[in-house]
């Protein structure tokens, strides 16, 4: 089974510096999706950035980019120009490729992320 | 315009009742979830169902049951509820009917349920 790991509960960061937040997974698999999910005090979980495990470039979406090292199975997510409402909880997420798992995400403990005015 | 929508927002009830939560996506996926949220935070896949199959987590009590009358649709009922049953559940629904792809999944707002 796989198992994701974020090893920081909780970070801070001034607004408009960067931060990143890491996560590691442990797979057998060669081909996967990872994904970064937010979770703001509203509870609402909010797709932030998606890899697929087989494209060498990390993606990028506005101000929110991964470290994507497969060989390492890290998956770090990189804020920069941090803004207030980055503020919130962030879960790394791991999904197989095929199988009857394949529906499903396997989600990190979160990291709770506040952004200091 | 909600795209994965859950009834009721809270839900407080007393130990042993039976209750339900609602699930409806208007996405037009074919797939969806239920996950639990416990008081830290961590999220766990409870069941997921298309059309085809319905994926139970073998951690999940027989007490909790999905029911779905459509595609649109899945519900979840729980018998005899727990003071451990208290959490924050989740519906979310995907698109997965062929081949490979994102088949990103979309999260309802949360049903927050206190068993008292």
């Amino acid at each position: 089974a796989q198992t994701v790991t974020q090893s920081q509960p909780e970070m801070s960061v001034q607004e408009a510096e960067t931060v990143t937040l890491s996560c590691t997974y442990d797979t057998s698999e060669s081909d996967y999706y990872l994904f970064w999910y937010k979770q703001p005090p509203s509870r609402q979980m909010i797709l932030v950035i998606r890899q697929e495990a087989y494209k060498q470039q990390n993606a990028t979406e506005n101000r929110f980019s991964v470290n994507f090292q497969k060989a390492a199975k890290s998956f770090s997510l990189k804020i920069s120009d941090s803004q207030l409402g980055d503020a919130a909880m962030y879960f790394c997420a791991y999904r197989t490729l095929f199988g009857a798992g394949s529906y499903q995400l396997t989600f990190g403990k979160g990291t709770k992320l506040s952004v200091i005015p | 315009d909600t795209a994965v929508s859950q009834t009721p927002k809270y839900l407080v009830t007393q130990m042993g009742n039976d209750k339900s939560i609602k699930c409806e996506q208007n996405l037009g996926h074919d797939t969806m979830y239920w996950y639990k949220q416990d008081s830290k935070k961590f999220l766990k896949i409870m069941f997921s169902y298309n059309n085809k199959e319905l994926i139970i987590n073998e951690t999940v009590p027989n007490r909790f049951s999905p029911k779905s009358p459509d595609k649109a649709h899945l519900n979840l009922h729980i018998n005899s509820l727990e003071l451990g049953d208290s959490a924050v559940y989740f519906c979310a629904s995907s698109l997965s009917s062929s081949g490979t792809g994102w088949k990103t999944q979309y999260f309802g707002p949360g049903t927050r349920l206190l068993v008292l």
